[in-house]
């Protein structure tokens, strides 16, 4: 079973729309979740680190549910440049080793 | 802008030969830095944990013989890939953490690597 499970989509998004997925990690011990955001043939680079309260950032809301062990990821208003795919990505130990999830793809079209 | 470099951005090699692949911290030291590879549509999957001055730490089933990591210093890192394969054609990521804790991951622009 993969550490970090995510739905690869992709999801097809009207501009404005809002669109939601979640990641799934196997871990109890997990300490820190992220969402990172990757475009085509580059770095990931971080959206938003996620909290166990629940936290927002614009038009972006991260979901931490320790209970189930999963993460989820809101995207309201959506625009064009949100087309990317979003990594779930969890730290299991204080030295910074982190897993991926493979990436959810959303696509916002016009 | 970046604060972790990494180069080349692209690399394409011969068989047999070897590829190195450099990742520096711009801006603060790291004495921890992480080696990525990721295939087409697939997950980053660590390769293995550099620590400066030390021998880096390889995930299970990377062979450390023939991905050589050297973190000689505290602002660089380097994986060499050794008679290179076209199977090791990949998208190859550095990352760096400021500090420990719940601190965010900087990644280097990767390395794509073309094997031929």
């Amino acid at each position: 079973r993969k550490e970090v499970e995510q739905d690869p989509g992709p999801f097809n998004v009207p501009e404005g729309a809002t669109v939601a997925f979640n990641c799934t990690y196997s871990n109890s011990a997990s300490q820190s979740f992220f969402w990172y955001r990757q475009d085509c043939r580059k770095e990931p680079k971080l959206l938003m680190s996620v909290y166990s309260s629940g936290n927002e950032d614009g038009r972006f809301t991260a979901q931490l549910n320790r209970a189930s062990q999963y993460i989820s990821l809101l995207i309201r208003d959506s625009k064009l440049s949100d087309s990317a795919t979003y990594l779930c990505v969890v730290r299991t130990d204080s030295w910074g080793k982190l897993q991926f999830g493979a990436g959810t793809q959303v696509v916002v079209t016009p | 802008g970046a604060v972790v470099s990494q180069h080349p951005s692209w690399v394409i090699c011969k068989s047999g030969t070897s590829v190195k692949i450099e990742c520096r911290s711009l801006d603060f030291q790291a004495t921890t830095m992480f080696w990525y590879r990721q295939f087409p549509k697939q997950s980053l999957m660590l390769m293995a944990t550099s620590n400066e001055g030390s021998k880096a730490t390889y995930e299970q089933g990377v062979e450390k013989d023939k991905f050589l990591i050297n973190h000689a210093s505290l602002t660089l890192s380097t994986l060499t890939v050794t008679s290179a394969h076209p199977e090791d054609s990949s998208f190859y990521i550095c990352s760096a953490r400021r500090g420990r804790g719940n601190t965010e991951a900087f990644f280097g622009q990767g390395t794509r690597l073309t094997v031929v």
